[in-house]
């Protein structure tokens, strides 16, 4: 977990309410994701961003928004419009990592904060 | 398509007994593949990677995998298992994007 700092451990939220988590990382990492884990469904991505002020959907985007204002920080926000938003949050980190065969060897070890875990009221 | 698999919900070993835990993977062409280690609770680590090279790949606690091509294996593995190996396993495989298997509990039986 070291370099990485996601907070609260635990959220609660009520229904129609907008919650945002917390992620720090001290790694000067350029690239940053967030993932969702449920039981039995292992990691999905939900966001990513390869530099500041740039982020893409994952593959479950909907209910879900980012922001990367600063290198350090990329916070998510789940919105009312995720309507079921209980689960295990994941902050992770890599070094910015070319996408393609030939490119120069730059690994992309994803480094991950210890999780927040967020359960609706 | 790019995909992870790991086809063992559930693995059980005896303390001292070698464990595996399997991983295959599909992508085109070269891979990068991952082990990473979650315990309760907690953020995952990161265990091991393959980029190229040796097939053997030695990691964090004692852990190797072996890449194996022509299976497009990446099996996880421990001479002698200790009871605090006991967690939750994840493989992962980079292509144009990382992609995670759902995950193999790990339970070291005493």
């Amino acid at each position: 977990d070291g370099g990485i700092t996601q907070s609260p451990k635990y959220l609660f939220r009520k229904e129609g309410q907008n919650v945002t988590l917390s992620c720090e990382q001290n790694l000067n990492h350029d690239a940053m994701y967030w993932y969702r884990q449920d039981p039995g469904q292992g990691l999905r991505l939900i966001y990513y961003s390869q530099i500041v002020n740039d982020f893409q959907k994952g593959d479950i985007a909907e209910g879900y928004s980012v922001s990367r204002e600063k290198k350090e920080s990329f916070p998510l926000t789940v919105t009312s419009a995720q309507k079921n938003p209980t689960a295990f949050y994941l902050c992770a980190s890599s070094i910015q990592a070319p996408a393609f065969a030939g490119q120069p060897l730059i690994t992309d070890t994803q480094y991950f904060g210890p999780g927040t875990r967020l359960t609706v009221l | 398509a790019q995909s992870v698999a790991q086809p063992e919900d559930q693995v059980n070993v005896a303390e001292g007994n070698p464990l595996t835990v399997k991983c295959t993977y599909s992508v085109s062409g070269n891979p990068y593949l991952f082990w990473y280690v979650q315990y309760p609770n907690r953020g995952l680590q990161f265990l091991l990677k393959y980029i190229t090279g040796d097939n053997l790949v030695k990691g964090s606690y004692g852990f190797e995998a072996e890449f194996n091509k022509s299976q497009t294996s990446f099996h996880l593995k421990k001479p002698s298992a200790l009871v605090s190996d006991s967690a939750l396993y994840f493989c992962a495989v980079r292509a144009s994007k990382i992609i995670f298997g759902k995950g193999t509990r790990l339970h070291i039986l005493p």
